[in-house]
């Protein structure tokens, strides 16, 4: 069974701090990696894509992976309440890049 | 752009009965999935289409079966409802699967 495992949360952090949000995958062959934000009551919105080994940064939002480690992590910078929602993270199927694995979700909370 | 639209956005049924979910894809956009998303379960692969064709099939009883229409529209459908089929049904389109979707607002489906 392919799995992506996030912390649940919630994670709190005052407005304007980092936050840092984790994710590891157990499909070794797995090539394209996700963060979708999903405000409560709506549906998932990509955010943020990387395939490659390393940082990529847009905006506040960096993501990070590490593919020896089958880790992948979203960092955002100078939180606002805004981006108070769950951050999925999402791997593609080694073999089936029309199919991804979700994580459960890990609940953001921006303090004002 | 206009966006991946879906319809019904609510419905409600009850046990045994069967429901057809639509789904119109950005346009341009060839692939399109379906997801489930419930609170215990998270976001379920269903299937992927791509030109008229499923092209991937997740872990769901035949209950649950789709297709593509020649101008992209997807529709799925749920035979003999039970009430864990009560979730957020999701369809994401992409220019050629796997990558970079984008999803609709979902159906939610309510079963009595």
């Amino acid at each position: 069974q392919k799995e992506v495992e996030q912390n649940s949360g919630p994670l709190s952090v005052p407005e304007g701090a980092i936050a840092s949000l984790n994710c590891t995958y157990s499909d070794r062959g797995s090539q394209s990696f996700f963060w979708y934000r999903q405000y409560s009551g709506k549906s998932p919105e990509l955010i943020m894509f990387i395939y490659s080994n390393g940082d990529k940064e847009d905006g506040r939002f960096t993501a990070q992976l590490n593919k020896a480690s089958q880790y992948v992590s979203l960092l955002i910078r100078d939180s606002q309440p805004s981006d108070s929602a769950t951050y999925l993270c999402a791997v593609n199927e080694s073999g089936n890049t029309g199919k991804l694995i979700f994580g459960q979700g890990t609940t953001l909370q921006v303090k004002p | 752009k206009a966006g991946v639209t879906q319809t019904p956005r609510y419905l409600i049924k009850t046990r045994g009965q069967q429901v057809t979910l639509s789904c119109s894809p950005i346009s341009g956009h060839r692939s399109v999935s379906w997801y489930q998303q419930t609170p215990g379960q998270g976001l379920q692969f269903l299937f992927e289409y791509f030109s008229e064709t499923q092209r991937n099939k997740g872990n769901f009883p035949g209950r649950f079966s789709g297709r593509q229409f020649s101008n992209s529209r997807s529709e799925m459908n749920v035979s003999t409802l039970e009430l864990g089929d009560s979730a957020l049904y999701l369809c994401a389109s992409s220019l050629e699967g796997g990558t970079l979707m984008d999803f609709g607002p979902g159906t939610r489906l309510t079963v009595l």
